[in-house]
């Protein structure tokens, strides 16, 4: 158990929705980093928050959000879903000088 | 721009077998090299850090080792549990980003 928790672990909904995908990192862990994960392709990097404040963006779409609040939960925002979006979602968190642990991610259907 | 590169994409073996996955990067300075091993529907799990050329680390079965410009995750004498997804990724000096490879699929045959 790596202690990062993602919910829910799977997400089945239709085209044009909007869904919110939620991730508690390891307990003391200040970063969190989101990925996408689609069957031919690799771990895509999407956002990475710090202590609440964005510090990086990858392949992120604009109808993707994300936050990281407070207490140093997050939530990925993903509207306007199309077929092309069902993916694995992870999210993953680390302190300084240490690896990214992962979450068992968030299986994402739009039909 | 960095790149992290692995080989080959999918890997059989017979239990014994012993073999290595390589994983080439291209970074223009390396903080870290990390193994991960993925089972099928679940998250990354951390194998193994590298830091610096020279560097290697064992787990069981399997050993890490580290160039300046690969990594090697030897398997020796692997059994079916060993089967899974292993992932390599660079952290680069210069940020905290971290650069995945597409993976090695390792199926291990009794």
């Amino acid at each position: 158990d790596s202690g990062v928790t993602q919910t829910p672990k799977h997400l089945i909904t239709a085209t044009g929705q909007r869904v919110t995908l939620r991730c508690s990192p390891r307990s003391g862990d200040l970063s969190v980093y989101w990925y996408q994960q689609s069957l031919d392709q690799g771990l895509q990097f999407l956002i990475h928050y710090y202590n609440g404040e964005e510090r990086a963006k990858g392949n992120i779409l604009e109808r993707f959000s994300a936050q990281q609040f407070p207490d140093l939960h997050s939530e990925l925002n993903l509207s306007s879903l199309e077929l092309g979006d069902s993916a694995l979602y992870f999210c993953a968190s680390r302190t300084s000088n240490s690896p990214l642990h992962f979450g068992n991610g968030t299986r994402l259907t739009v039909t | 721009e960095d790149q992290v590169t692995q080989s080959p994409e999918a890997l059989r073996l017979q239990e014994g077998e012993s073999s290595s996955l390589n994983c080439s990067y291209t970074v223009s300075g390396l903080r870290g090299l990390f193994w991960y091993r993925q089972d099928p529907g679940k998250g990354p799990e951390f194998l193994f850090t590298l830091y610096s050329a020279g560097e290697e680390k064992e787990k069981e079965r399997l050993k890490a080792t580290l160039t300046k410009k690969e990594s090697f995750l030897h398997i020796t004498a692997p059994k079916p549990e060993d089967s899974a997804t292993y992932l390599c990724a660079v952290q680069a000096d210069t940020g905290n980003q971290f650069y995945f490879g597409t993976g090695t699929s390792l199926t291990v045959i009794p």
